[in-house]
C-alpha cells in the first residue's frame, strides 16, 4: 500500500532562511508527487506538482526515486510562505491522493 | 466561478443524530472526493466518486455514506453520528483518471462538524 511520511509536524525559521520541508513515500509503482497548501483562512489549493517541473513561489521540489523523496525547497523563506504544508501521493492510472499528515511552516521576522 | 462549493460551514451533532453533508462543482470534472481532517493525521479519503454513477471507498468509510446525484453533486452523510466523526470535512474534485488535471485537486472551503 502507498504511504506518505512527513516527518516534521512544525517546522521553524526565520524570514531570509533557506526552508527544506521533507516528504519520503511508500510505493512500488510509478508515483505521482504533489505538495498542497493551505494558507490560513484559505482552501486547501495545489502549490506544484513534480511532472511540471517548475518553481511555484519560489519553491521547488524534485523527485528522486532513488530515497523515495520529494523534499520542498525554497531558498530564502517569506513571512508569507507560513501554512500548512501537504505532500501527496498519486499513484499511475489511478484518481486518488495519498496525503501526508502535514508539516506547519511558520516564518518568523 | 464558484468552484466547489460545501454546506453548512458548521455543524453541531448530538451523538445518534444523522446529517448529510453537501457538495457541489461547476468545474464540469469527473471524479469527486471526501476527505476528512484531523491533527496530527493529515487528510484521510472516506469516499470518492471517479464519474457520475460511481463511488468507493477511501482509507476510513465506516460510519459514512455517499450519493453521487449528479455530475455536479456528491453528498456525505453520516447515519448516526459519533464523537469519532468530529473532524473537518473536506469535498474535492478533480478531472478524469489519466487526463492532464487527474489528480489536480479543487477543494471546498471545508465543513467542521462537532459530535457531542
Amino acid at each position: 500500500a502507498q504511504r506518505v511520511t512527513q516527518p516534521e509536524k512544525l517546522l521553524s525559521v526565520f524570514k531570509g532562511a533557506p526552508v527544506e520541508l521533507k516528504c519520503n513515500y511508500s510505493y512500488s509503482g510509478s508515483p505521482e508527487l504533489f505538495w498542497y497548501v493551505q494558507y490560513s483562512r484559505q482552501r486547501l489549493q495545489l502549490l506544484l506538482r513534480h511532472i511540471s517541473r517548475e518553481s511555484i513561489k519560489g519553491f521547488t521540489a524534485d523527485l528522486n526515486k532513488g530515497e523515495t523523496s520529494f523534499h520542498l525547497k525554497k531558498p530564502f523563506a517569506q513571512e508569507e510562505d507560513s501554512a500548512m504544508y501537504y505532500c501527496a501521493l498519486g499513484t499511475g492510472g489511478g484518481n486518488k491522493l495519498t496525503f501526508g499528515t502535514g508539516t506547519q511552516l511558520k516564518v518568523e521576522l | 466561478n464558484a468552484g466547489v462549493t460545501q454546506t453548512p460551514k458548521f455543524q453541531v451533532l448530538k451523538t445518534g443524530q444523522s446529517m448529510t453533508l453537501q457538495c457541489a462543482q461547476d468545474m464540469n470534472h469527473n471524479s469527486m472526493y471526501w476527505y476528512r481532517q484531523d491533527p496530527g493525521m493529515g487528510l484521510r479519503l472516506i469516499y470518492y466518486s471517479a464519474s457520475e454513477g460511481t463511488t468507493d471507498k477511501g482509507e476510513v468509510p465506516n460510519g459514512y455514506n455517499v450519493s453521487r446525484l449528479n455530475k455536479r453533486e456528491f453528498s456525505l452523510r453520516l447515519e448516526s453520528a459519533a464523537p469519532s466523526q468530529t473532524s473537518v470535512y473536506f469535498c474535492a474534485s478533480s478531472g478524469w483518471a489519466g487526463g492532464p488535471g487527474a489528480n489536480v485537486l479543487t477543494f471546498g472551503a471545508g465543513s467542521r462538524l462537532t459530535v457531542l
